[in-house]
C-alpha cells in the first residue's frame, strides 16, 4: 500500500531525445507527487511536483503527467542533455511524509 | 533560498564510537526535519521525523537508542549514531520543511564509514 513503483531502473537516451520515467502507486491518500534529481554523492534536489487535482505540469524542459484514475504519474525530460545524467526519484506524500520510488539512473549520450 | 547544509560531509570512525551529524536550514526556519538513509544505488529510506522542541518519531525498524535525534532549534537538527558498527556505514541525508507543508529541501548528505 505504501510502495511507489518506479520504472525503468536505468535509461539511456541520446542527446536531444525525450527521457520518460514512470511511477505507480496504490495508496489513494497520497496527495503530493514530487520528482527529485540526485547526482552521485549529493542530496536530492527538487525538480518539479504536482498535486492530484492537476493532470499535467510543465516547468522548462520537465513535464509531469498525472493520471489519477490509473494511479500513475510520469516525468518527461524534453531535449535531454548530458548534464541531465543523474538518478531520478519520484515520491508520493501522505501526511507530509515522503515515500520514494526506487530510482532511475538516466544517462544521456553526447 | 531554501538551503539546507549538513556537517560533516564525510566521516570515518572506528567501530564502537559515536558520530554526530548536523543538519541546518540556512535561510528559513524548519519546524520539521527528516532524516533519511541511503544505501549505494538505492532509494532513500525515511528513518525519523523530528519536530522542533519535541521527541523524534522513528519509522518502524529504526532503533531510536542507536540513532539519537535532537531538534533543539528551528534551524538545527542533529543525528547521533551511537556505538557505530560497520553495518551503520551509509549515506545519511536530512531534509527540512519550511513554510509549505509539502516541500522538503534536502541537505547534501553525509557519508559515514565505520571501520
Amino acid at each position: 500500500q505504501q510502495q511507489v513503483k518506479q520504472s525503468p531502473q536505468s535509461l539511456i537516451v541520446q542527446k536531444g531525445g525525450i527521457s520518460i520515467i514512470n511511477c505507480a502507486y496504490e495508496n489513494t491518500a497520497f496527495d503530493y507527487f514530487p520528482w527529485y534529481q540526485q547526482f552521485p554523492g549529493k542530496g536530492p534536489a527538487l525538480l518539479i511536483a504536482i498535486r492530484p487535482d492537476v493532470s499535467e505540469k510543465k516547468e522548462g524542459r520537465f513535464t509531469i503527467s498525472f493520471n489519477k484514475s490509473a494511479k500513475q504519474f510520469s516525468l518527461h525530460i524534453m531535449d535531454s542533455q548530458p548534464g541531465d545524467s543523474a538518478t531520478y526519484f519520484c515520491a508520493a506524500t501522505e501526511a507530509y511524509k515522503y515515500i520514494f520510488g526506487t530510482g532511475t539512473r538516466l544517462k544521456v549520450l553526447a | 533560498g531554501a538551503v539546507v547544509s549538513q556537517h560533516p560531509s564525510r566521516v570515518i570512525c572506528k567501530s564502537g564510537t559515536s558520530v554526530k551529524i548536523e543538519c541546518r536550514s540556512l535561510d528559513f526556519q524548519a519546524t520539521t526535519m527528516f532524516w533519511y538513509r541511503q544505501f549505494p544505488k538505492k532509494s532513500l529510506m525515511l528513518m525519523a521525523t523530528s519536530n522542533e522542541g519535541s521527541k523524534a518519531t522513528y519509522e518502524q525498524g529504526v532503533e531510536k537508542d542507536k540513532f539519537l535525534i535532537n531538534h533543539a532549534s528551528l534551524t538545527l537538527s542533529t543525528l547521533t549514531v551511537t556505538s557505530a558498527h560497520p553495518e551503520d556505514s551509509s549515506f545519511y541525508i536530512c531534509s527540512a520543511r519550511g513554510g509549505s507543508p509539502y516541500e522538503q529541501y534536502f541537505g547534501p548528505g553525509t557519508r559515514l564509514t565505520v571501520t
